[in-house]
């Protein structure tokens, strides 16, 4: 059974940096093709994809949010971890990581996080 | 902006037979990557409905079916019922720049 859960900060103020960390279960992402991602949602909105991390550490991210953004591998092997700089109020919304397998669809979401950016 | 297009909403009554479409481009569906489509109910997370274009994941009705054609997919669903109310939406890779995926902007689907 595979198994996602979010973690860091509920709160944020702007301008800071935003560090959620994903950790995972059920699969490897030595695995090869696998892929950890992020999306996001903000209340009441559409999802917005963010980032993907490959199994071989390749990266892909957002364009539009490509200069905010980092993604990597956490200390354990079974962790991912997103970064987002200079948060704004307008990045309210529920993070999700998401395991896609070889076939390239989402196959699992994490229950979210929901991150609110206020003074 | 979403790099797929997707109907704000559509509606239905029990028992009749609804469309979602998703538009994209030649450098997302039209490059011929796979379209794959996710169901939001309310309050929870999203959940694979169809992948590869046209393949229903085990455990969901064939009422639920997939097409692709061109630059848009579609999303039937037929002998709607009650519980079918929620938020769909599809999701393909894009090809543009270093690569990337993209999601339709999501449709509510209203069962009347």
């Amino acid at each position: 059974q595979i198994t996602l859960k979010e973690s860091g900060p509920t709160v944020v103020k702007p301008t800071q940096t935003l560090t959620l960390t994903c950790t995972f279960s059920g699969f490897s992402l030595t695995t090869t093709r696998v892929a950890v991602g992020w999306i996001r949602q903000p209340p009441g909105k559409a999802l917005e994809w963010l980032a993907l991390l490959y199994w071989d550490d390749d990266k892909l991210y957002n364009p539009s949010l490509r200069s905010r953004l980092a993604v990597t591998k956490g200390t354990s092997s079974n962790q991912v971890v997103l970064t987002m700089t200079d948060m704004d109020p307008v990045d309210t919304a529920t993070y999700h990581c998401v395991y896609r397998p070889s076939a390239g669809y989402i196959d699992s979401w994490g229950q979210g996080i929901l991150v609110t950016v206020s003074s | 902006q979403s790099l797929l297009t997707q109907p704000p909403s559509v509606s239905g009554a029990p028992g009749q037979r609804v469309t979602i479409s998703c538009t994209g481009s030649s450098s997302n569906i039209g490059g011929g990557y796979d379209v794959n489509w996710y169901q939001q109910l309310p309050g929870t997370v999203p959940k694979l409905l169809i992948y590869g274009d046209d393949n229903r994941p085990s455990g969901v009705p064939d009422r639920f079916s997939g097409s692709k054609s061109g630059t848009s997919a579609s999303l039937a669903i037929s002998g709607l019922q009650p519980e079918d109310e929620a938020d769909y939406y599809c999701q393909s890779y894009d090809g543009s720049l270093s690569g990337l995926w993209a999601f339709g902007g999501g449709t509510k689907l209203t069962v009347l």
